[in-house]
C-alpha cells in the first residue's frame, strides 16, 4: 500500500532554512487524482496545514506561512519537498507529509489527508 | 479564515461508554468536515470524511453527523484502542485547510 516517509535534518539553527523531503512508495506521485501536502504539529499542540502541491508543480500555501514556504516536487524520484525559511523556535514541530485525497459528492468536492508519513521532529535551536 | 472549535478539549470515559465529541465551524461549511484519530507518537489517521462517511477499515462503532456549522463524532462503545486524541478538519476553503484544537480521550 501507499507509504510516505519524511527525511531531513532534525536540528536547524534560528534564521536558517528548514528542508525536508517526503518519499512516496507503493504508488506514483504523478497520479492525477491526488495532491500532496505538509502538515506540522508543535510539541503538545494541534495540527497546522502548511501547504500542498500537485505533480505538475501547482502549489497553494497557508497564508500565515506563505512568505517563508516553498514546496516542490520531483516526479523522477517520486518525492516532494518542503523549505521553510527564516525559522525561529516557533517552527519547532513534528512535520508530516500526507497525500491529499478527494472525492466528488452531491454537495461538491471533499478533500482529506490520508495516508500520512510517520512524521519527523525538527527542532530549531542554536 | 474558518476557525474550528472542538469540545470538550479533554474527556474521561470508560471502556464500553458511548462518547460524543463536538466540532463547530466559525461559518457554514456544508459537509466539508473530516475526523482524524491520533495516538501518542503516531501520525493522524483518517476516520470519517464528508461529515459522515466512514473511511475503509474503520470500525463501525465510529460515526459522524452534522452539517453547516455543527458536527459530532460518536463512538458507540469505547474500546481500549480508542483512547487517543481526535481532530476535526474542514476542507470547505479550497486553498486553506484548518483543524480543530483536538479532543483528548482518556481512560477513567
Amino acid at each position: 500500500q501507499l507509504q510516505l516517509q519524511e527525511s531531513g535534518p532534525g536540528l536547524v539553527k534560528p534564521s536558517e532554512t528548514l528542508s525536508l523531503t517526503c518519499t512516496v512508495s507503493g504508488g506514483s506521485i504523478s497520479s492525477s487524482s491526488y495532491y500532496w501536502g505538509w502538515i506540522r504539529q508543535p510539541p503538545g499542540k494541534g495540527l497546522e496545514w502548511i501547504g500542498s502541491i500537485y505533480y505538475s508543480g501547482s502549489t497553494y500555501y497557508n497564508p500565515s506561512l506563505k512568505s517563508r514556504v516553498t514546496i516542490s516536487v520531483d516526479t523522477s524520484k517520486n518525492q516532494f519537498s518542503l523549505k521553510l525559511s527564516s525559522v525561529t523556535a516557533a517552527d519547532t514541530a513534528v512535520y508530516y507529509c500526507a497525500r491529499r485525497g478527494r472525492m466528488d459528492l452531491w454537495f461538491g468536492e471533499i478533500r482529506w489527508f490520508d495516508p500520512w508519513g510517520q512524521g519527523t521532529l525538527v527542532t530549531v535551536s542554536s | 479564515d474558518i476557525q474550528m472549535t472542538q469540545s470538550p478539549s479533554s474527556l474521561s470515559a470508560s471502556v464500553g461508554d458511548r462518547v460524543t465529541i463536538t466540532c463547530r465551524a466559525s461559518q457554514s461549511i456544508s459537509s466539508y468536515l473530516n475526523w482524524y484519530q491520533q495516538k501518542p507518537g503516531k501520525a493522524p489517521k483518517l476516520l470519517i470524511y464528508a461529515a459522515s462517511s466512514l473511511q475503509s477499515g474503520v470500525p463501525s462503532r465510529f460515526s459522524g453527523s452534522g452539517s453547516g456549522t455543527d458536527f459530532t463524532l460518536t463512538i458507540s462503545s469505547l474500546q481500549p484502542e480508542d483512547f487517543a486524541t481526535y481532530y476535526c478538519q474542514q476542507s470547505y476553503s479550497t486553498f486553506m485547510y484548518t483543524f480543530g484544537q483536538g479532543t483528548k480521550l482518556e481512560i477513567k
